[in-house]
């Protein structure tokens, strides 16, 4: 079965700094990875997916087959980036997906 | 469009209690799920439905049921509360399958109790 590894609970960073959060997932075949957000008071929503290699808000992810992961980047925080963040990945012939337990990213001024 | 809505945001139960949770969609979305978050557990499936009349189990199951009569709506029902089923549930939908075009619309959950 699938699994995707969120190992950070909350990641705590300085405005300005650059953020890492780090999404490992195990899967035998070729996975579709997404990144999903929940800002405070508000619906989890899709922030980017693997397979349009988009940047979104500043963010970027890159999936590496030979580490199985799937980190999202960004350069700069920003305090509205303060969120829950979860990684998710669906089976490439699948029609459900499989969420990661989330990390809280903090931004302080 | 109001998108997914899901009713109620709020609700405390006794133990052996029943209740079915609301979720409609007004997306034409052919595909409904219901997840479950448990405090640092993340979300896990518990049935999702591809279609009006085919529902089928996801991760956690046991203790619910479901049925998908029409497009728009995919209830939720606990027939015995258990405090287990203490959590918050997410009802969600999508056009299609996991695809590489999948995303996912969330409601915005019902936080439930049970003592």
């Amino acid at each position: 079965a699938q699994r995707v590894t969120q190992p950070e609970k909350l990641l705590s960073v300085f405005k300005g700094a650059p953020v890492e959060l780090k999404c490992n997932y195990s899967y035998s075949g070729s996975p579709e990875l997404f990144w999903y957000v929940q800002y405070s008071r508000q619906r989890l929503q899709l922030l980017l997916r693997h397979i349009s290699r988009e940047s979104i808000k500043g963010f970027t992810a890159d999936l590496n087959k030979g580490e199985t992961s799937f980190h999202l980047k960004k350069p700069f925080a920003q305090e509205e980036d303060s969120a829950m963040y979860y990684c998710a990945l669906s089976r490439s012939s699948g029609d459900k997906l499989t969420f990661g337990t989330g990390t809280r990213l903090a931004v302080r001024p | 469009n109001a998108g997914v809505t899901q009713t109620p945001k709020f609700r405390i139960l006794k133990i052996g209690q029943s209740m079915t949770l609301q979720c409609t969609q007004d997306m034409n979305h052919n595909y409904m799920y219901w997840y479950r978050q448990d405090p640092g557990m993340g979300l896990k499936l518990i049935y999702y439905s591809v279609g009006a009349g085919i529902t089928d189990k996801g991760e956690v199951p046991n203790g619910y049921n479901v049925s998908r009569s029409t497009t728009e709506d995919f209830p939720l029902r606990l027939e015995l509360a258990a405090p287990s089923q203490t959590s918050v549930y997410f009802c969600a939908s999508s056009l299609g399958g996991g695809r590489a075009n999948e995303k996912l619309f969330f409601g915005s959950g019902t936080q439930l109790s049970v003592l």
